[in-house]
C-alpha cells in the first residue's frame, strides 16, 4: 500500500528553527507538495518539490530525496502565526495526491 | 470568485436523512476534487473532475456518496443515508488542469464539517 509517514505534533519557541521529516513509500513519484492549514481553515500552498534538493522560499524550504523516499519542511524564524498542521503528499504514477495526516506545530513564547 | 468557495460551512443531521455539500471552484480551473478529512489521518480522496470527461469516482467510499458538476463550474457532493462514521470534514480543491508535468497546484476551500448525530 501507499503510506505518508510525519509526526503528529512538534513544538518550537518563538524565533527558533523546526524542521518537519516526512517519509513516503508510494506507487511511482511525480513531486511532493507542502501544506499549510490553521484550525478551521482551508490547506494553502507552501512548496513542491520534484527534483532532489533543497527549495528556499523565504523563511521555509523544503527538501527531498527521492532514493530515500524523504523530504523535510524547514521553518526559520518562527512566529506565533507559524502555529498550524503541515500537511505532507506525494503525487504518485496516477497523478493523484497521497497524503499524510499532517503534523501540527504547536509555537511556544 | 477569487478563491474555492464552500457552503455551507458547518452541517449537523440526523442519521439517515441526505446532505448536499456544495462547492464552488476558482474561475477557469478546470479540474475538481472532493477530499474528506477525519480527525488524525491524511485527507481521503473521493471523486475528481476534469472537464467534460467522466469523473474519477475511485475513491468514493460507498453508494451513498455521489457527486456532480454542472456546466464545467459549480459541484455537489451528496450524502444519502448519512452515518455517523460520515461526521468529517469534507474539502473541495481546484486546479488547472489534471497535471501532466508542473506542480499543478491544488487550491482548497474552507470545507464543510458535517456532523451526523
Amino acid at each position: 500500500g501507499q503510506n505518508i509517514d510525519q509526526p503528529t505534533e512538534m513544538t518550537a519557541t518563538e524565533g527558533a528553527i523546526v524542521q518537519i521529516n516526512c517519509t513516503y513509500q508510494t506507487s511511482g513519484f511525480n513531486g511532493l507538495f507542502w501544506y499549510q492549514q490553521h484550525a478551521g481553515e482551508a490547506p494553502t500552498f507552501l512548496s513542491y518539490n520534484v527534483l532532489d534538493g533543497l527549495e528556499e522560499k523565504g523563511r521555509f524550504s523544503s527538501f527531498l530525496s527521492r532514493s530515500k523516499g524523504y523530504s523535510y519542511l524547514l521553518l526559520k524564524e518562527l512566529q506565533m502565526k507559524d502555529s498550524a498542521s503541515y500537511l505532507c503528499a506525494v503525487r504518485d504514477s496516477n497523478y493523484q495526491l497521497i497524503w499524510g495526516a499532517g503534523t501540527k506545530l504547536i509555537i511556544k513564547p | 470568485g477569487a478563491g474555492v468557495s464552500q457552503s455551507p460551512s458547518n452541517k449537523v443531521t440526523e442519521k439517515g436523512k441526505d446532505v448536499e455539500l456544495r462547492c464552488d471552484p476558482i474561475s477557469g480551473h478546470t479540474a475538481l476534487y472532493w477530499y474528506r478529512q477525519s480527525l488524525g489521518q491524511g485527507l481521503e480522496f473521493l471523486i475528481y473532475f476534469q472537464g467534460n470527461s467522466a469523473p474519477d469516482k475511485s475513491g468514493l467510499p460507498s453508494d451513498r456518496f455521489s457527486a456532480e458538476r454542472t456546466g464545467g463550474s459549480v459541484s455537489t457532493l451528496t450524502i444519502q443515508r448519512t452515518q455517523q462514521e460520515d461526521s468529517a470534514v469534507y474539502l473541495c480543491a481546484s486546479s488547472t488542469a489534471l497535471v501532466s508535468r508542473g506542480k499543478n497546484i491544488q487550491y482548497f476551500g474552507a470545507g464543510t464539517r458535517l456532523s451526523v448525530l
